[in-house]
């Protein structure tokens, strides 16, 4: 158990809907990054917050947007969603912004957009 | 920006076998280096990381990971492997010093494990 929670699990919907997915971070851990994993592309960046801040983006659509809680949770919203959308986002969470900071990952959330 | 290669997407082995599962990356600036394991239906957990000093670095498990940093290479051995070490293996980096530390994956090794 890394720490790092995500809900939900699964997740099925249609497509144009809009889902939000949900992380909380390690105890005591400022930084949250998103990650989606899909067969063709891999696992890739979408962004990270610090703190409440947004530190940098990857990969990330229009149509998806994220926010860091005073809590520090963090949602990831995809909105309009399309086929394509379907993968498995991760959540992981580190202590500070350097490099060398573990970055610890949760169980995933799994969407399917039918 | 940076970019990871493994070599192969899957590997199957005999029990017991040695097995080399290959990385090598591309980046324009000084990298931290990871191998991250992903078992069925779970998420990823970190296996070794290369920060600085000695090149070998090796996990509590028995793998171990050499940087090579003239051939831009960081590739994961395992002298004997078992069946639970069957999971999706993924290399990974991070540029120093660039106030974010996201990071690059390869596209993963799939290590099946034969008994």
């Amino acid at each position: 158990d890394s720490g790092v929670t995500q809900t939900p699990k699964h997740l099925i919907t249609a497509t144009g809907q809009r889902v939000t997915l949900r992380c909380s971070p390690r105890s005591g851990d400022l930084s949250v990054y998103w990650y989606q994993q899909s067969l063709d592309q891999g696992l890739q960046f979408l962004i990270q917050y610090y703190n409440g801040e947004e530190r940098a983006k990857g990969n990330i659509l229009e149509r998806f947007s994220a926010q860091q809680f005073p809590d520090l949770h963090s949602e990831l919203n995809l909105s309009s969603l399309e086929l394509g959308d379907s993968a498995l986002y991760f959540c992981a969470s580190s202590s500070g912004t350097s490099g060398d900071n573990e970055q610890f990952f949760g169980p995933g959330t799994r969407l399917t957009v039918l | 920006a940076q970019s990871v290669t493994q070599l192969d997407s899957q590997v199957p082995v005999f029990e017991e076998a040695p097995v080399e599962l290959r990385c090598n990356y591309s980046s324009s600036v000084s990298v931290y280096l990871f191998w991250y394991v992903q078992y069925p239906n779970q998420g990823l957990q970190l296996l070794l990381k290369y920060l600085s000093g000695s090149t070998l670095v090796e996990s509590i498990n028995g793998f171990e990971a050499e940087f090579n940093k003239s051939q831009t290479s960081f590739h994961l051995r395992k002298p004997s492997v078992h069946i639970s070490d069957t999971a999706e293996y993924f290399c990974a980096v991070t540029p120093w010093g660039a106030g974010s530390y996201q990071l690059t994956f390869g596209k993963g090794t799939k290590l099946s494990v034969i008994p």
